[in-house]
């Protein structure tokens, strides 16, 4: 198993412009869900999704998009790129949504926005 | 709401040392408790976990114990290694909250030989 897979490694962009972060997982999980971590602050929760077709808003939504059509993928749109959009972005799953079960997290996409 | 706090970092200890990283925790309930740990350019992965009062999650020499009584759940280490040079996150996951995660702000971890 590949686990969770997140592409790019890095990327730069520059205010205004659009793009998509994709996540991908080969667990059959459930669950799904999309981080950013910027530096004091932790982890905080963008969008999760608890199957394919259903969506939901996290923490801090704003600026971002997101779709799930299929169980393997949960892509992350940034509509109009702001500086304050850079950070590290990390997608997580976990298998359903039972509270004992651990999250499983890519490697990170690392965003600068100019 | 939901909200975990842990010791503020960074932490700079030596080869052997005994280690401890609080955290504590605030729920509308009664949660599972996580350590993730964050190894540098890397994701988070599971370190340990405990799901009920009194339960000691444990991992590569890692230990916590869900102590309700205290709303805390704090990670400890008997003999630290350079190689558990870590950013670690306690966090914690409630029914109320349809099973999302709540994480602390992360506590860095720098062991010198």
């Amino acid at each position: 198993n590949a686990g969770v897979t997140q592409t790019p490694k890095f990327q730069v962009l520059k205010t205004g412009q659009s793009m998509t972060l994709q996540c991908a997982q080969d667990m059959n999980h459930e669950y799904m869900s999309w981080y950013r971590q910027d530096p004091g602050m932790g982890l905080r929760l963008i969008h999760y999704s608890v199957g394919a077709g259903i969506t939901d808003q996290g923490e801090v939504p704003n600026g971002y998009n997101v779709s799930r059509s299929t169980t393997e993928d949960f892509p992350l749109r940034l509509l109009s790129a702001a500086p304050s959009q850079t950070s590290v972005y990390f997608c997580a799953s976990s298998y359903g949504r039972r509270i004992y079960n651990e999250q499983f997290f890519g490697p990170g996409t690392r965003l600068t926005v100019l | 709401g939901n909200s975990v706090t842990q010791m503020e970092g960074p932490v700079t200890l030596s080869e052997e040392a005994f280690l401890t990283i609080n955290c504590t925790y605030t729920a509308t309930g009664y949660p599972s408790l996580f350590w993730y740990v964050q190894y540098p350019g890397e994701g988070l992965q599971l370190l340990l976990k405990a799901t009920k009062a009194d339960d000691k999650g444990s991992n590569k020499g890692f230990e916590a114990t869900y102590r309700k009584e205290t709303t805390s759940f704090h990670l400890e280490k008997g003999s630290v290694q350079v190689s558990d040079s870590a950013v670690y996150f306690c966090a914690l996951s409630i029914n109320t909250n349809a099973g999302k995660s709540t994480f602390g702000d992360g506590t860095t971890l720098t062991v010198k030989p």
